[in-house]
């Protein structure tokens, strides 16, 4: 069955640190999305990706970086990490077409946590 | 731009009673509507979704969801919660483009 995956599933940190987060989905989906969650917050969008060599900025996209190098993966890079972007991490991935209207399929989560 | 309030922040049911949960968005074109469903420590699931076709919308496990324009509300319905419920829910709006604005969640809580 398709799926996607992310890993690792828990991660703990320090600050400054570089640290990737891995998605990959076996849906063949072309569009990937990065998202946090915290508390009172719901999910908000950190980076997006319509297809391979495409990358957008979210609503938080300070302190991370994407890249989308085949269809199946889109890793997530915090560069030096700070106790703020201590949180849950969602990939996403949905079908091209009528993108509005798809469904996201949503892996696991990573529980990172930044000392 | 486009917003999603969920007007409650947590929902306390005794299990057999109905379910409601409020969602109202605010949007410039016709949107896309979704609810989706989050059990501790998982991943999100789809409960429903709003794409323009029939204003009154079914889902999974007895949730049924009714879009009102004039009232720019998308509210959960269900007639008999079950413990299985307990559970936060996210009404979510979606471009154009597929990106989606998340409400807040309101988190369900079930009593036997």
């Amino acid at each position: 069955d398709a799926e996607i995956t992310q890993s690792p599933r828990h991660k703990i940190t320090e600050t400054g640190r570089q640290v990737t987060l891995a998605c990959h989905q076996t849906w063949n989906h072309n569009n990937m999305f990065w998202y946090r969650q915290d508390l009172g917050h719901g999910l908000r969008l950190i980076h997006y990706s319509y297809g391979v060599h495409d990358t957008n900025k979210g609503e938080v996209s300070d302190g991370y970086s994407v890249s989308r190098s085949n269809t199946e993966d889109l890793p997530l890079t915090l560069e030096s990490a700070a106790s703020s972007q201590t949180s849950v991490y969602f990939c996403a991935s949905s079908d091209l077409g009528l993108a509005g209207e798809n469904e996201q399929f949503f892996g696991p989560g990573t529980r990172l946590t930044v000392l | 731009a486009q917003s999603v309030t969920q007007l409650d922040s947590h929902v306390s049911v005794s299990e057999g009673t109905p379910v409601l949960l409020r969602c109202n968005y605010s949007s410039s074109y016709s949107p896309s509507l979704f609810w989706y469903v989050q059990h501790p420590n998982k991943g999100l699931q789809l409960l429903l979704k709003y794409t323009s076709a029939a204003t009154l919308v079914k889902g999974i496990n007895g949730f049924e969801a009714e879009f009102k324009k004039s009232e720019t509300s998308f509210h959960l319905t269900k007639p008999s919660a079950h413990m299985s419920d307990a559970a936060e829910y996210f009404c979510v709006v979606s471009d154009s483009w597929g990106k989606l604005q998340f409400g807040a969640g309101t988190q369900v809580v079930v009593t036997p």
